[in-house]
């Protein structure tokens, strides 16, 4: 069963364009919800957060937008940059301050020059 | 300022042996998290640890795993009698647990090969 879905495995965007990545979750349990990135041999980091509260949040280059009527949330790099290119995990946890969370299967994304 | 220590990067181990994971937290955070991660999967939660008391360990197989988070020193993740499906990367994260964020911080992992 699985509560997170990202449904693109994998994503090419030129530089200095928009990567848009979309991320459905299907548990409305959950009201926090977290991106990380992901280079090959290293652990996720965390970059940009929104609590179910909120529609928006934006730090630099990356904004996540939720969608809680339609359980979908997406995140937005602009302008995208070579050293973007990773594997973006969309992940939610539920009500706390300190729970578990739940992963998406991932995207590739390929910032190309 | 160090972040989530977990050693080794690399464990080969034989079937039927036991693999040890060590992950020492983010200074100043005490709780801890175990994930799973198989090839070309997203992660999967184990367990969740505080000091001396397993909190969650709802993802965590009931035979041949266990985790342990003592008072003194790091939390361990321990598999007996390794079978070759419990070949994957095993992340640890950390979090201060205080804050109305959840947000966990991440080892660089245990990458596990079972011959």
């Amino acid at each position: 069963d699985q509560q997170v879905k990202q449904n693109s495995p994998s994503l090419s965007v030129q530089e200095g364009r928009i990567s848009i990545l979309n991320c459905d979750y299907t548990n409305s349990m959950f009201d926090y919800f977290l991106w990380y990135k992901k280079y090959p041999a290293e652990g996720p980091t965390f970059l940009i957060s929104i609590s179910s509260i909120k529609d928006k949040n934006e730090d630099g280059r990356f904004t996540v937008f939720l969608n809680k009527s339609a359980k979908h949330l997406s995140l937005h790099i602009v302008p995208s940059q070579p050293g973007d290119s990773a594997v973006y995990f969309c992940a939610a946890s539920g009500t706390g301050t300190a729970s578990k969370l739940t992963f998406g299967t991932g995207t590739r994304l390929q910032v190309t020059l | 300022n160090a972040g989530v220590m977990q050693n080794p990067r690399h464990l080969v181990r034989r079937r039927g042996q036991e693999a040890r994971l060590r992950c020492s937290p983010m200074k100043g955070h005490s709780h801890v998290y175990w994930y799973r991660q198989l090839p070309e999967e997203g992660l999967k939660f184990m367990v969740y640890l505080q000091k001396e008391n397993i909190i969650d360990e709802s993802g965590m197989p009931k035979e041949r795993f266990s985790a342990e988070f003592p008072k003194e020193g790091p939390s361990i993740l321990r598999i007996q009698q390794v079978v070759r499906g419990d070949s994957a990367a095993y992340f640890c994260a950390s979090s201060p647990g205080t804050e109305a964020k959840n947000i966990q911080y991440f080892g660089a992992g245990t990458r596990l090969s079972v011959l």
